[in-house]
C-alpha cells in the first residue's frame, strides 16, 4: 500500500513569487493536514482538509491557502513569497477527520531566495 | 492555546545507556503520538496513546500516557546508534480535529 506521497522534494523560488505543493494520501485516507516546519518554530499546524471541506485552520497569514479535490488529494498555495516562508512544508493523512493516527509524507523543501 | 513542553531538547549518548524523552503539558489530549524523524525526511509514526494510565511497549521503546492525559513519556532501552534521530511528540486537542500541536522535539544522538 502506497503511503503519502508529496510533490515536488524540493523547490527553489524568488520572494514575491507564487508556489503550489501536492499531496496524493494513503489510498483510502479521506483527511489531509497540512504542517510547516522550521528549525526555529518546529512544526506548526496550517490546515486540515476533509471531503473536500476545510475543517481547521492555523495562525498562519491568508497568504498560505488550500484545496482537497474529490479524490482526497490536496493541494496548498503561498502567495507572495517571502524568506520566511522558507521550510519543510508536510503534508499528513488520516483515514477520516479527526481519526487519531496521522502519516506524514516526505515532505517539500522550500527554499526562498 | 495547547502546548507541549519536550525535554530534553538535545541528548548524546553511548551505546548501551538508557534515555528518557518527557512530554509535558497543562493541557489534557485526547490522544498523544511519537514521531520518529530523520534528516530532510517526513516524520515516522511510533506509537498512539489514547487512554490515561496507558503504557505500550515498541521492541526497546517504551511509551506511557499520563494518568490526567496531559504528558507522556518515552523510555528508550540500551540505546542502538540506529536510534538516533529527532523524537517528536503531539497531541490532539480533541477526538474531532485532525489538528496535531507538536512538541519541539528531543534530537537524539547514540554513538557506537
Amino acid at each position: 500500500k502506497a503511503g503519502v506521497t508529496q510533490t515536488p522534494r524540493y523547490l527553489i523560488k524568488t520572494r514575491g513569487q507564487q508556489v503550489t505543493l501536492s499531496c496524493s494520501p494513503i489510498s483510502g485516507h479521506r483527511s489531509v493536514s497540512w504542517y510547516q516546519q522550521t528549525p526555529g518554530q518546529g512544526l506548526q499546524f496550517l490546515f486540515e482538509y476533509f471531503s473536500e471541506t476545510q475543517r481547521n485552520k492555523g495562525n498562519f497569514p491568508g497568504r498560505f491557502s488550500g484545496r482537497q479535490f474529490s479524490n482526497s488529494r490536496s493541494e496548498m498555495n503561498v502567495s507572495t513569497l517571502e524568506l520566511g516562508d522558507s521550510a519543510l512544508y508536510l503534508c499528513a493523512s488520516s483515514f477520516a477527520a479527526g481519526d487519531t493516527e496521522a502519516f506524514f509524507g516526505q515532505g517539500t523543501r522550500l527554499t526562498v531566495v | 492555546t495547547q502546548l507541549l513542553e519536550q525535554s530534553p531538547q538535545f541528548l548524546s549518548i553511548q551505546e548501551g545507556e538508557n534515555l528518557t524523552v518527557y512530554c509535558n503539558s497543562s493541557s489534557v489530549f485526547s490522544s498523544l503520538q511519537w514521531y520518529r524523524q530523520e534528516p530532510g525526511e517526513g516524520p515516522v509514526l511510533l506509537v498512539t496513546v489514547v487512554t490515561g494510565g496507558e503504557v505500550k511497549k515498541l521492541k526497546r521503546l517504551t511509551f506511557q500516557f499520563g494518568d490526567a492525559r496531559k504528558d507522556s513519556s518515552l523510555h528508550i532501552t540500551a540505546a542502538q546508534p540506529g536510534d538516533t534521530g529527532l523524537y517528536l511528540c503531539a497531541g490532539r486537542g480533541s477526538s474531532n480535529t485532525g489538528k496535531l500541536i507538536f512538541g519541539q522535539g528531543t534530537t537524539l544522538q547514540v554513538k557506537p
